[in-house]
């Protein structure tokens, strides 16, 4: 299996800050990585696919880039409701796998 | 408005085997590129895929639960089931049904179910 490592795990920050989030893959997945943003007790959502491209509908601060094993995602201004965890994911090949994912706290 | 549903039980017994479906509307799993997956989450934890189906009835499955999982579909009734045997304590978890988007490059679990949480516990 493909192994996901998200870092850091856990982040604080505050309202208007700019923050990354890495994600590195066990072996190269080109492009095929997505990004997904998950709010206490909802389902996951769709935030970026292939690496860079972001899903219809949300907001332009956020973004993505990478390829191969190492990937980020930049949030330009955080706003609050941005705080949440989120999640890597290799679509590369099955099985598919996902980073443990990186809790995003208020300061 | 694509929509899915998770239905099963909320509480089985250790080796017991669980069932679970998930009836969709506003997408049919005969279209190409269409596809629907199971994930689960045990408490406080992270995602992990287990299964996959596809419009044309290609089955995949994570390696280390492989024996124990069997993904169906029932194209009539707009359903895909789930099933999982020989249940243990860590197998407690919400488990999502997923519709995935499977394009040349975009492979993606687009629209996600609200979950079932599935405790295992004698």
């Amino acid at each position: 299996d493909i192994q996901m490592t998200q870092s850091p795990s856990s982040l604080s920050a505050s309202v208007g800050d700019r923050l990354t989030i890495t994600c590195r893959a066990s072996q190269n997945i080109r492009s095929y990585l997505n990004w997904y943003q998950q709010k206490p007790g909802k389902a996951p959502e769709l935030l970026i696919y292939v690496a860079s491209n972001l899903q219809s509908g949300v907001p332009s601060r956020f973004s993505g880039s990478g390829s191969g094993t190492d990937f980020t995602l930049t949030i330009s201004s955080l706003q609050p409701e941005d705080f949440a965890t989120y999640y890597c994911q290799q679509s590369y090949t099955t099985p598919y796998t996902f980073g443990q994912g990186t809790k995003l706290e208020i300061k | 408005q694509v929509t899915l549903r998770e239905s099963g039980p909320a509480l089985v017994k250790p080796t017991q085997t669980l069932t679970l479906t998930c009836s969709f509307s506003e997408f049919s799993l005969r279209t190409s590129g269409i596809c629907v997956s199971w994930i689960r989450q045990p408490p406080g934890k992270a995602l992990e895929w287990l299964a996959r189906i596809d419009w044309n009835d290609d089955k995949y499955y994570t390696p280390s639960l492989k024996t124990r999982l069997s993904i169906s579909r029932d194209t009539s009734k707009n359903q895909v089931v789930l099933t999982m045997t020989n249940m243990e304590p860590v197998d407690t978890a919400t488990y999502h049904c997923v519709v995935m988007v499977y394009a040349t490059v975009r492979i993606t679990f687009d629209y996600w179910g609200q979950g079932s949480l599935v405790t295992v516990s004698s």
